[in-house]
Parts: structure tokens; C-alpha cells; sequence
């Protein structure tokens, strides 16, 4: 099975810098997605982590380290706007086809 | 850009009635899901459908739930007898391919509530 852990909740400060994690136990991995929702919308795609490193979109990075079957979301120059829940997700593997998404992240930015 | 449309937006509906939501998936895309989401809680896989068939499917998805893609363009989730867990809300997706960098596209779901 597979089995992705996000703290539920974490709040900063617009202007800040804030990261996410995500911890994961999965049967075979491919990379790792992140995923904004804001209330009552449709889950949004930002970056997908195929290999280590960092990954920079502009304002969202997003890290993985297979060896530790663990990622980051990295969102920089917090803005109001950016208060979502944050979800990670992992592909499918083994010939299935189901996005698997991690238990969420309320992000909540003050001002 | 390219949209999921799903309609209706909001369906309340009687326990024990049959509900259908419908999604028009991104035209070029191949690979088509139902997730929901119970309010607070993360989003979760329902079915995935290729080539006009169920390719993997949740033990959520009973005999309760079918989907359909009656024509070119729409693609549908019928609950045949709906329980008041079922509501939640309901978002189909699309991708071009099984998820990679391209990730895949969410419509703005459908909330059914269940009375």
C-alpha cells in the first residue's frame, strides 16, 4: 500500500517563508507531486519531483529525497492567496493508474 | 486553457435515490478519474477508466457506483442508491497520460449532499 503523512496544519506570515513536509511509505516509487486546493475547488497541479534535488517554479519549490522517502514544498514571499490546503501525492505504480494524495496541510497566512 | 467541466455543481438528493454527475474531460486527454473528498479529510481515489473501461478502481467504489462514457465527450458517475456517507464532494479528472510531470487536470467537482 501506500501511505503519505503532511502535518494538518501550519500558519506564517505573508512575506515569509514556509515549507511543507511530506513522509512516504509506498510499494514502488516514481516521484512525487504536489497539490494546491483552496476551499471547495479542484485540486490544482505545481510540480512533480521525478529525481533529487529542487525543483523551482517561481515563488514554489518543491524537494525530494528518495533515500528518505521524503519531499518539501517550498513557498517563498508568502502571499494571502496562498492560504490552501497543500496536498503531496504520489503516482501510480505497479501497472495501476490511482494519484494517491497525502493527508493535507492547511497553510494559513496572517498578516 | 483546457478545462474539466463537471456539472451540477451542487445536487441534494434523497437517501435511497440514484444521483448521476457528469464531467466533460480535456478532449486530448486519455486516462479519466472520479476522486471525492469528505469535507476535511484528504482527497481519495474512486475509479480510473482507459480505453472504455474501468482500469483500477477503490474498495469505495461497491456495486453501489458505475461510470460510464456515453458518448466522445462526457464521462459519468452514477451512485444507484446513495447513503448518507456518500456525501462529499465529487471531482472527476483527466490526464494526457498516467501521471507524470504533466500531473493531472481537476474539475471544480460536484458537493452532494445526501438527506
Amino acid at each position: 500500500g501506500q501511505s503519505l503523512e503532511q502535518p494538518s496544519e501550519v500558519t506564517a506570515v505573508e512575506g515569509a517563508i514556509v515549507q511543507i513536509n511530506c513522509t512516504y511509505q509506498t510499494s514502488g516509487f516514481y516521484g512525487l507531486s504536489w497539490y494546491q486546493q483552496h476551499d471547495g475547488g479542484a485540486p490544482t497541479f505545481l510540480s512533480y519531483n521525478a529525481l533529487d534535488g529542487l525543483e523551482e517554479t517561481g515563488r514554489f519549490s518543491s524537494f525530494l529525497s528518495r533515500s528518505d522517502s521524503y519531499g518539501y514544498l517550498l513557498l517563498q514571499e508568502l502571499q494571502m492567496k496562498d492560504s490552501a490546503s497543500y496536498f503531496c501525492a504520489v503516482p501510480p505504480t505497479g501497472g495501476g493508474n490511482k494519484l494517491t494524495f497525502g493527508t493535507g496541510t492547511q497553510l494559513k497566512v496572517e498578516l | 486553457e483546457p478545462e474539466v467541466t463537471q456539472t451540477p455543481s451542487h445536487q441534494v438528493t434523497q437517501m435511497g435515490q440514484e444521483v448521476i454527475l457528469r464531467c466533460v474531460p480535456i478532449s486530448n486527454h486519455l486516462y479519466f478519474y472520479w476522486y471525492r473528498q469528505i469535507l476535511g479529510q484528504k482527497v481519495e481515489f474512486l475509479v480510473s477508466f482507459y480505453n472504455n473501461e474501468i482500469s483500477e478502481k477503490s474498495e469505495i467504489f461497491d456495486d453501489q457506483f458505475s461510470v460510464e462514457r456515453p458518448d466522445g465527450s462526457n464521462f459519468t458517475l452514477k451512485i444507484r442508491s446513495t447513503k448518507l456517507e456518500d456525501s462529499a464532494m465529487y471531482f472527476c479528472a483527466s490526464s494526457e497520460q498516467i501521471q507524470g510531470a504533466e500531473g493531472y487536470t481537476f474539475g471544480s467537482g460536484t458537493r452532494l449532499t445526501v438527506v
